[in-house]
């Protein structure tokens, strides 16, 4: 079956674009995440949802990053405003449960956001 | 597709040699561990997972240890092969739910 896809793979931004970047998680999955991974880095976490419900956004670095998960499937990360600092692959995963058996986490291939 | 490897510790093994990827962790509350394999261009892809009632556990051609009294993970790959070429993580649930906390990444370059 499908796994997770992201698009667009790669997204160049003007400073001070606005962009959106989209998440297909694995159908039925209840757990969506969203990471950003720097060049050489490993993963930090951005936020999560279950199903609809935004549980935890502590991991968003500013008030420029909004996430949506309306309809508990399809999820966008939003990012107003790019900064150079935000250039980055931005990774969404998703898991069947919340807590447990089936709690493995699937990664999409990534977006790689690149702000001039 | 573009590397994650940048300024990453990096593993140079042979073809058929054994690999320990080691991986220490910070938080002595975590209770779950993922390691996830990531090549370039990809997102990481789960390896192998081990609860931290364990010490403990195989897979194919893998293996993880944890240490919890000096809070230590490592990964042993047997007869390591040209595709295991690739950047690999350690992950540590905290928390109670799946939010997971990457360590930083080693890679590993694999010669025929």
């Amino acid at each position: 079956g499908a796994g997770v896809s992201q698009s667009p793979r790669y997204k160049v931004a003007k400073r001070g674009q606005d962009v959106a970047l989209r998440c297909d998680p694995i159908s039925g999955h209840v757990s969506l995440f969203w990471y950003q991974q720097a060049l050489g880095q490993g993963p930090e976490f951005l936020t999560y949802f279950q199903n609809e419900a935004q549980l935890d956004k502590s991991g968003l670095p500013s008030d420029r990053f909004f996430a949506e998960r309306p309809e508990g499937s399809v999820s966008t990360l939003k990012i107003q405003r790019t900064q150079q600092e935000d250039s980055a692959v931005y990774l969404c995963a998703s898991s069947l449960t919340t807590s447990g058996r089936g709690n493995e986490q699937f990664f999409g291939p990534g977006t790689r956001l690149t702000v001039l | 597709g573009e590397s994650v490897g940048l300024h990453l510790p990096t593993l140079s093994v042979q073809e058929g040699d054994n690999s320990i990827i080691n991986c220490a962790y910070s938080n002595s509350a975590s209770d779950y561990f993922i390691w996830y394999k990531q090549e370039s261009g990809k997102g990481p892809q789960f390896i192998i997972d081990i609860r931290s009632n364990m010490d403990k556990r195989q897979g194919q051609r893998v293996t993880v240890l944890l240490n919890k009294t000096v809070k230590h993970l490592s990964l042993q790959i047997a007869a390591t092969q040209p595709g295991d070429s690739a950047v690999y993580f350690c992950a540590e649930n905290i928390g109670g739910y799946s939010t997971l906390t990457f360590g930083k990444g080693t890679m590993l370059l694999v010669s025929p």
